[in-house]
């Protein structure tokens, strides 16, 4: 399967633990783009990354949240001290360059997050 | 007023009848319209992609833009229940970040 693969597919975290949610792009794509979809909400840009860089993190929250993405193996999205309303899909795409022409975006199925 | 306005639905129509999904926006300086089909537990699909106003039409989608009218719409002819989904309408500016429609849940009715 040469598409973006999420992992995991479900991930259950207890309030005040720490989440990892991990993102590997489609052969050949080294741009990531990270995006929430809570219930009946449309998918909400977080962040933006490049092998290495950090692109654009306008749609992270400020505190809690940080993602990654480096040389060498997948992109990472990490919540501390998860609280429930971080409950929600993680989704990953990625794009051969920059949105640009016609450079769409490709998605992963995603990762569930519940916060008991 | 919100970037990007999508009617939720439910819409129900019977199997082989024209279904129409429409979003309007706000922000005249969007350059890029998409929309994307997402089955239940999968990731957004991209079926439509177009920068000018007018029609595109691949196969049984067609997706006009009305810059003008800041509206966008999506058909879809001789509808199967495999279309049954939540569609996504979605655009960008020029180099930038995708905003989504909340997306309009379809059910195609044997």
């Amino acid at each position: 399967n040469a598409g973006v693969m999420q992992n995991p597919r479900h991930l259950v975290r207890r309030r005040g633990q720490e989440a990892r949610l991990r993102c590997s792009p489609m052969k050949g794509h080294s741009h990531v783009y990270w995006y929430r979809q809570l219930p009946e909400e449309g998918l909400k840009f977080m962040v933006y990354l490049q092998k290495e860089n950090i692109i654009d993190e306008s749609g992270m929250p400020k505190e809690r949240f940080s993602a990654e993405f480096p040389k060498e193996g997948p992109s990472i999205l990490r919540i501390q001290q998860v609280v429930r309303g971080d409950s929600a899909a993680y989704f990953c795409a990625s794009s051969r360059g920059r949105l640009d022409g016609n450079q769409p975006q490709h998605f992963g199925d995603g990762t569930r997050l519940s916060i008991l | 007023q919100k970037e990007v306005e999508q009617d939720p639905g439910p819409l129900s129509v019977p199997e082989g009848a024209i279904v129409s999904l429409n979003c309007t926006y706000s922000n005249s300086a969007f350059q890029y319209f998409m929309w994307y089909r997402q089955y239940s537990r999968k990731g957004p699909e991209l079926l439509m992609y177009t920068y000018s106003s007018g029609n595109k039409e691949d196969g049984r989608f067609t997706a006009q833009v009305d810059k003008s009218s800041k509206y966008i719409s999506l058909f879809i002819r001789d509808s199967q229940p495999s279309d049954s989904a939540t569609y996504l309408c979605a655009m960008r500016y020029r180099d930038d970040k995708i905003i989504f429609g909340k997306g309009t849940r379809l059910h195609i009715l044997p």
